[in-house]
C-alpha cells in the first residue's frame, strides 16, 4: 500500500487566483495521476502526471488551466489556475505501483472559490 | 473502459450480507472488473477486483456471472462503517487511469 499526503486539505480562494496542490507519497510509484470531484459528483480523472515529462491530460483538460509538476517518483503537484467558482471541487491525487492493481488515493483537497 | 450501470442507492440491514449488483455487458475480454468505495469525505478505498472467477478477501467476495456481463460485489456481514459510494470499474489491467461512473450509495441501517 502507500501513504499518500495532500497539502493543503482544505482552501477558500479568490477568483482569478492560482493554488498549488501537493502530492507525496512514503514510497516510490509508477503512476501519478490527478481526478477532480464536483459537488455531489463522482470522480473524474483531469490528468497522468509524468515524471520529467508534460502531463497526459484527458478531454476537457488544458495544461494552461491545470499546470501539473512530477519531478521525481514520490512527489507531484497540480495548480488550479485563474480560478472561478465552478472551480471549486475537491481534488485528489492517486497512485499506483509497478506492476500493480490496485490505485491508492489521497484524502483530497477540498477548494472554494468565492 | 466499458460502461457499467449500478443502482443508485440500496440500503441493508447491519449483520446482513450486502449484495451490489453491476452491469457491465459490453465488457471485453482483456478488461478486469474493479470495486472501489468512497466512505464520506475521504479518497476513494480499494476493494476487490476479479477478471472471470470469483474472488474473495478480507473486505470482500466478487461474483462474476459466466458470460461476465454482470457482477456482484458481497460485504459478508455489514456494519455501519460500510456506508460508503460503491464503485464499479471496468477496466484493462495497466490501463492508466480509472473511469468512475455515479455507483451506488450504500446505507447501512441499524
Amino acid at each position: 500500500s502507500a501513504v499518500i499526503s495532500q497539502k493543503p486539505s482544505r482552501d477558500i480562494c479568490q477568483r482569478g487566483t492560482s493554488l498549488t496542490i501537493q502530492c507525496q507519497v512514503d514510497s516510490q510509484v509508477t503512476m501519478m495521476f490527478w481526478y477532480r470531484q464536483q459537488p455531489g459528483q463522482s470522480l473524474t480523472l483531469i490528468a497522468t502526471a509524468n515524471q520529467g515529462s508534460e502531463a497526459t491530460y484527458e478531454s476537457g483538460f488544458v495544461i494552461d488551466k491545470f499546470p501539473i509538476s512530477r519531478p521525481n517518483l514520490t512527489f507531484s503537484t497540480l495548480t488550479v489556475s485563474n480560478m472561478s467558482p465552478e472551480d471549486s471541487s475537491i481534488y485528489l491525487c492517486s497512485v499506483r505501483f509497478t506492476g500493480g492493481t490496485e490505485a491508492f488515493f489521497g484524502q483530497g483537497t477540498r477548494l472554494t472559490v468565492v | 473502459d466499458a460502461k457499467t450501470t449500478q443502482p443508485t442507492s440500496m440500503d441493508c440491514a447491519e449483520g446482513r450480507a450486502a449484495n451490489l449488483p453491476c452491469n457491465h455487458s459490453t465488457i471485453s475480454g482483456n478488461e478486469y472488473v474493479y470495486w472501489y468505495r468512497q466512505i464520506h469525505s475521504q479518497g476513494p478505498q480499494y476493494i476487490i477486483h476479479g477478471l472471470k472467477n470469483n474472488e474473495t478477501n478480507e473486505m470482500a467476495s466478487l461474483i462474476i456471472t459466466e458470460d461476465r456481463k454482470s457482477s456482484t460485489l458481497i460485504l459478508p456481514h455489514a456494519t455501519l462503517r460500510d456506508t460508503a459510494v460503491y464503485y464499479c470499474i471496468v477496466r484493462a489491467r495497466g490501463a492508466d487511469g480509472l473511469t468512475f461512473g455515479k455507483g451506488t450509495h450504500l446505507i447501512i441501517q441499524p
